[in-house]
């Protein structure tokens, strides 16, 4: 592993079963983030975690949950998935001390 | 609303031209960063601004920033068609790491 890797690629889900999106990073960041982009809206921010066993609310949270149980992994879950979930989802890290965040390929999930 | 607002949010130029982008905020932040991002792909980090500057180089790219006008414009010299993709402003508002995206800038680069 180099970098970040998300799990799926892509997924086709029915409204309202569950679904958990992974996320690894193998460079000890201890920064993670979930991002959704939409067409015309750029990215925008699910949740986050500044260090293993902290997580944030993000701007766009609600439906979601996450967990950092340690550092390398920060999955996203979506407990009751609804169609306006249907998204790319970006998960990034970022040693905190120098900002720049780096992104997995991302998941294309679509909500039917 | 969003944080940074790019404009304009698509430019079209010939290779070898110059792209300026510009990035607004709204808010006072900690630092100002561009990202970039291939069709279909991840955002990658090309410059990152702190908020006590007001120019950067990186290779062809330079970026300026105008915290008196809440502003930041990224220019990209002697363009090729590699450039084309999405451009993105971000900001860091805060003492969190979170940063919060604009809706980004397509550049089409024409061969």
């Amino acid at each position: 592993i180099a970098g970040i890797t998300q799990a799926p690629t892509s997924q086709i889900l029915a409204a309202g079963r569950r679904m958990t999106l992974r996320c690894t990073q193998d460079m000890r960041h201890n920064a993670m983030y979930w991002y959704r982009q939409d067409l015309g809206l750029g990215l925008r921010l699910i949740h986050y975690s500044n260090t293993a066993g902290t997580t944030g609310k993000g701007e766009v949270p609600d439906g979601y949950s996450v967990s950092r149980a340690n550092t390398d992994d920060f999955p996203l879950t979506l407990a009751s998935a609804v169609p306006s979930q249907t998204s790319v989802y970006f998960c990034a890290s970022s040693d905190g001390y120098r900002d720049t965040q780096y992104f997995g390929p991302g998941t294309r999930l679509t909500v039917l | 609303s969003q944080q940074g607002e790019e404009d304009p949010q698509a430019l079209s130029i010939q290779e070898g031209e110059n792209a300026t982008m510009n990035c607004s905020y709204k808010t006072s932040i900690n630092n100002l960063q561009w990202y970039r991002q291939n069709s279909g792909r991840g955002l990658v980090h090309l410059i990152l601004i702190r908020s006590n500057e007001r120019e950067k180089h990186s290779g062809r790219l330079r970026v300026t920033l105008d915290t008196s006008k809440k502003s930041s414009s990224l220019l990209i010299t002697a363009s090729r068609a590699a450039d084309t993709a999405s451009y993105f402003c971000a900001t860091r508002v805060d003492s969190s790491y979170k940063l919060i995206f604009g809706s980004g800038t397509r550049l089409l680069v024409r061969p």
